[in-house]
């Protein structure tokens, strides 16, 4: 267990509809970042928070967005979803504002758009 | 634009050998640099990781050399064991401002007994 919990771990919905997947970081860590694995592609970076507000964000979708709450929990909601939208997506959160010493990941959210 | 390169998509070694996997990045901003591995329905977890002012960095098993005029790095495993097959992942971060790690695509380690 590496203290970052993902939720739900499978998730099955057709096009057009609309999901949250839900981060836990790590205990004290303050910096959460979600990531994009689809078939045969690299971890493509999706956005940052750090301390609940947004740090950096990458090639993110406009209909995709995400926040982190008080409680340092994070959501990525997917709208309007699209077959290629399928993909495992990762979080992974840091102690600190950077991730020069390393993320601690999740084990992900496999999405299904069917 | 891919800016870290695994040209590997797979590499199959025999247990005791050495493996090197390897890795290429353009950003001559990037300053840091990590490896992940990753197993089957599994997050990826940190290996070790290189700052751009050394060339070497060891860890047990595993060497991470970094070639900065060539803009390449590898990870040596030896001697490698079955535990280590496993997906890799090479990850840069740039000391410009952006903080996110930018990631190869991963090369598949199959160690075979």
């Amino acid at each position: 267990d590496s203290g970052v919990t993902q939720t739900p771990k499978h998730l099955i919905t057709a096009t057009g509809q609309r999901v949250t997947l839900r981060c836990s970081p790590r205990s004290g860590d303050l910096s959460v970042y979600w990531y994009q694995q689809s078939l045969d592609q690299g971890l493509q970076f999706l956005i940052q928070y750090y301390n609940g507000e947004e740090r950096a964000k990458g090639n993110i979708l406009e209909r995709f967005s995400a926040q982190q709450f008080p409680d340092l929990h994070s959501e990525l909601n997917l709208s309007s979803l699209e077959l290629g939208d399928s993909a495992l997506y990762f979080c992974a959160s840091s102690p600190q504002l950077t991730g020069q010493y390393g993320y601690t990941f999740g084990s992900g959210t496999r999405l299904t758009v069917v | 634009d891919q800016q870290v390169k695994q040209n590997s998509p797979s590499l199959s070694v025999q247990e005791g050998r050495i493996s090197i996997l390897n890795c290429d990045y353009t950003n001559s901003m990037f300053d840091y640099f990590l490896w992940y591995k990753k197993y089957p329905a599994e997050g990826p977890t940190f290996l070790i990781s290189i700052s751009s002012i050394k060339d070497k960095n060891e860890d047990g098993r595993f060497t991470v050399f970094l070639n900065k005029s060539a803009k390449h790095l590898s990870l040596h495993i030896v001697p490698s064991q079955p535990g280590d097959s496993a997906v890799y992942f090479c990850a840069a971060r740039s000391n410009f401002g952006n903080e996110k790690l930018t990631f190869g695509t991963g090369t598949r380690l199959t160690i075979i007994p």
